[in-house]
C-alpha cells in the first residue's frame, strides 16, 4: 500500500491546456517535495513545501500544500511539450516516502 | 562537477549471480542513498549512509549490501540476484542528513535478472 497516492496515474493533454496532479495521504508530513523525472534520467527536485496552506510558484507551475499537511497539488498553466515527464511527490516524516507518480504527456 | 554518477547503465544477470552497482558523487555530500523504482510502486529506499563508515537499512534492504569507505563512493552489492530484483536503481546524495536539503539523483542503472 502506497503511503502517498497520486492521481491521475496518466494524463495526456494538448499544448496550451492546463492540468492538475494530486498527491494525497492519510498521514501528516513535515514537508512535501515534488520531482520531475524524464525517461532514462533520475528525478529532479522542483520544489519543497513546508507550511500548511503554502503556495509556491515556479514559472507556469503552481504547488500547494494542504492546510492539514496531508495532501498537495501541482497545477501547470498552458502546458508545453517540455513539461512531459513523470511527476513524483514525496512526503517527509522521519524519512522520505515517494508516491508512484503521474505520467504527463503534452502533445504539440 | 559531474554530480552523481552511476555505472553500469544497463546490466543483465542470471539468477544467483552477484554484482556491484557503482555510485559516486563529487559534491562532498555526507548523505547518500540507494532507491529502487518499480512500475506503480514509486521509489523505495534500500540502504542509506549518513557519512563514511556509517550505513543503515531502508525500507527494502533484503538481498542487498552496502559499504561506505569514502565520502565519494557508495556501492550497492547484490549477493545472489533474483528475478524480483529486476528494477531501475537510483543512487542519490544530499549535503547532510536533513530532508530540507536538496537531494540529487544519478541517472540510474537498469537491471534485468533472468
Amino acid at each position: 500500500t502506497q503511503l502517498l497516492e497520486q492521481s491521475p496515474q496518466f494524463l495526456s493533454i494538448q499544448e496550451g491546456e492546463n492540468l492538475t496532479v494530486y498527491c494525497n495521504s492519510s498521514s501528516v508530513f513535515s514537508s512535501l517535495q515534488w520531482y520531475r523525472q524524464e525517461p532514462g534520467e533520475g528525478p529532479v527536485l522542483l520544489v519543497t513545501v513546508v507550511t500548511g496552506g503554502e503556495v509556491k510558484k515556479l514559472k507556469r507551475l503552481t504547488f500547494q500544500f494542504g492546510d492539514a499537511r496531508k495532501d498537495s497539488s501541482l497545477h501547470i498553466t498552458a502546458a508545453q511539450p517540455g513539461d512531459t515527464g513523470l511527476y513524483l511527490c514525496a512526503g517527509e516524516d522521519y524519512k522520505l516516502s515517494f508516491g508512484a507518480g503521474t505520467t504527463v504527456t503534452v502533445r504539440a | 562537477n559531474a554530480g552523481v554518477t552511476q555505472t553500469p547503465k544497463f546490466q543483465v544477470l542470471k539468477t544467483g549471480q552477484s554484482m556491484t552497482l557503482q555510485c559516486a558523487q563529487d559534491m562532498n555530500h555526507e548523505y547518500m542513498s540507494w532507491y529502487r523504482q518499480d512500475p506503480g510502486m514509486g521509489l523505495r529506499l534500500i540502504h542509506y549512509s549518513v557519512g563514511a563508515g556509517i550505513t543503515d537499512q531502508g525500507e527494502v534492504p533484503n538481498g542487498y549490501n552496502v559499504s561506505r569507505s569514502t565520502t565519494e563512493d557508495f556501492p550497492l552489492r547484490l549477493l545472489s540476484a533474483a528475478p524480483s530484483q529486476t528494477s531501475v536503481y537510483f543512487c542519490a546524495s544530499r549535503p547532510r542528513d536533513s530532508l530540507q536539503e536538496t537531494q540529487y539523483f544519478g541517472p540510474g542503472t537498469r537491471l534485468l535478472v533472468l
